[in-house]
């Protein structure tokens, strides 16, 4: 079956922009987390979602901000971006009752 | 919150040798603990999980050890091969109900020479 998938793949970005990114989670699960990877912070959370409902946050600024659709895709957003908001982001889903997170590739965001 | 350290940050073996990477964990309600791995390009990928009731766990040639009195878990790959090379990252969380998120180490980069 199909995998998690993110897109796009690649983002460059002016800061002081905003932008979108979008994730697809495996076909059944209800459940996306989006995670920032960086190298000097690592992998972080960001937050969750589960049948539309944020159910969990990470310590993120509110610049931040995600939603889900009701055919579970979700999208996050990111305002008035900063320099500092170049990562690769990841979203990982799961059927939301247990552990067993699958991730996509991400979506590497570069901001200029 | 949960705070997970990992050790070593690089790990170089031949191949055919065993490697092991060490975490460990502030929280002492955690009690799932998954390994990722990340190859270049692509997302982590779970390659073993061990829950807080079980002390070891194995699958071919990875094995997990839990020692939940001293908060720490270890990942051990033995006869390593050079697709093993890639990043490994240890991660920690509390399941309630399905409801978690996963605090993870900074992670190890492991290269295996043939």
């Amino acid at each position: 079956k199909a995998g998690v998938t993110q897109t796009p793949r690649y983002l460059i970005k002016t800061r002081g922009q905003q932008v979108t990114l979008s994730c697809s989670p495996i076909s059944g699960h209800r459940s996306v987390s989006w995670y920032q990877q960086t190298p000097g912070q690592g992998l972080q959370f960001l937050f969750e979602y589960f049948s539309e409902t944020q159910r969990n946050k990470g310590n993120f600024p509110g610049r931040f901000s995600g939603r889900q659709f009701s055919n579970s895709r979700s999208e996050m957003n990111v305002s008035t971006l900063e320099l500092g908001d170049s990562a690769l982001y990841l979203c990982a889903s799961s059927q939301g009752q247990g552990p067993g997170y699958t991730f996509g590739s991400g979506t590497r965001l570069t901001v200029v | 919150g949960e705070n997970v350290e990992q050790h070593p940050s690089t790990l170089s073996v031949q191949e055919g040798d065993s490697a092991v990477i060490k975490c460990t964990y502030s929280d002492s309600a955690s009690n799932y603990f998954p390994w990722y791995k990340q190859e270049l390009g692509k997302g982590p990928q779970l390659i073993i999980d061990i829950r807080s009731n079980v002390g070891e766990k194995k699958d071919q040639r990875i094995a997990v050890t839990l020692n939940k009195t001293a908060k720490h878990f270890s990942l051990h790959i033995t006869e390593t091969q050079p697709e093993d090379s890639a990043v490994y990252f240890c991660a920690a969380s509390l399941m309630n109900s399905g409801y978690s998120t996963l605090t993870f180490g900074k992670g190890t980069m492991l290269l295996v020479s043939p």
